[in-house]
């Protein structure tokens, strides 16, 4: 059964720094693209970054370049997101996504459960 | 970037009702289109992929469809357990961008 387990969410202070970690079991890990998906409170869902499955290519929304770095260990099958210079309006619940290639541009078919970052001015 | 027009915003229907959900794409995504449907306090889950194939364990009540560039999610007969958010996504190109969302609710 594929899980994907979000961690490292919490309240930061606007210009702080937080790392979120999804933990992955259930496949093989460094087969498949990961991606960051955020959702505001209230709000739609906006793609954050993506990385390939050998950790060769990374991508990112222009709203986060440049501030977040997305990272992933497979031998510890473990993906990371790293944020610097955090802003009110990235005040938004991340979930970590599963894609179903190791390198093409794809869908999500499984969602981790998300976890809170709250950036307070 | 690519833009995805998400119509309407907010569906009523009753169980039993027939409903349809569309998304427009602001250029080509050829068959790059997933829909997603998220509860309240839950992740989303993968409904339908490629436009129209349903994700393993999707009831088939569920299809999707496209015509050029607009695309429709379909429930053929609405079930209480299908009141929710969908969203659709295009995983054409980067930056990949999701619909607005479309909240249904129950008449």
């Amino acid at each position: 059964e594929v899980q994907l387990v979000t961690s490292g969410g919490g309240l930061v202070q606007r210009g702080g720094s937080l790392r979120l970690s999804c933990a992955a079991s259930g496949f093989t890990f460094s087969k498949y693209v990961m991606n960051w998906v955020r959702q505001a409170p209230g709000k739609g869902l906006e793609w954050v970054s993506t990385i390939h499955g050998s950790g060769g290519a990374t991508f990112y929304a222009d709203s986060v370049k440049g501030r977040f770095t997305i990272s992933r260990d497979n031998s510890k099958n473990t993906l990371y997101l790293q944020l610097n210079s955090l802003r009110a309006a990235d005040t938004a619940v991340y979930y970590c996504a599963k894609g179903t290639s190791s390198w093409d541009t794809d869908r999500f078919d499984y969602w981790g459960q998300g976890t809170l970052v709250t950036v307070s001015s | 970037d690519i833009q995805m027009t998400q119509s309407p915003s907010t569906l009523s229907a009753s169980v039993g009702d027939r409903v349809t959900i569309t998304c427009r794409a602001s250029q080509s995504i050829s068959s790059w289109l997933a829909w997603y449907q998220q509860k309240p306090g839950k992740a989303p889950t993968l409904l339908i992929y490629k436009v129209s194939t349903l994700e393993s364990g999707v009831p088939s009540r569920f299809s999707g469809s496209r015509s050029g560039t607009e695309f429709t999610l379909t429930i053929s007969s609405l079930q209480p357990d299908d009141f929710a958010t969908y969203y659709c996504q295009q995983y054409d190109s980067y930056p990949y961008t999701f619909g607005q969302g479309t909240k249904l609710e129950i008449k």
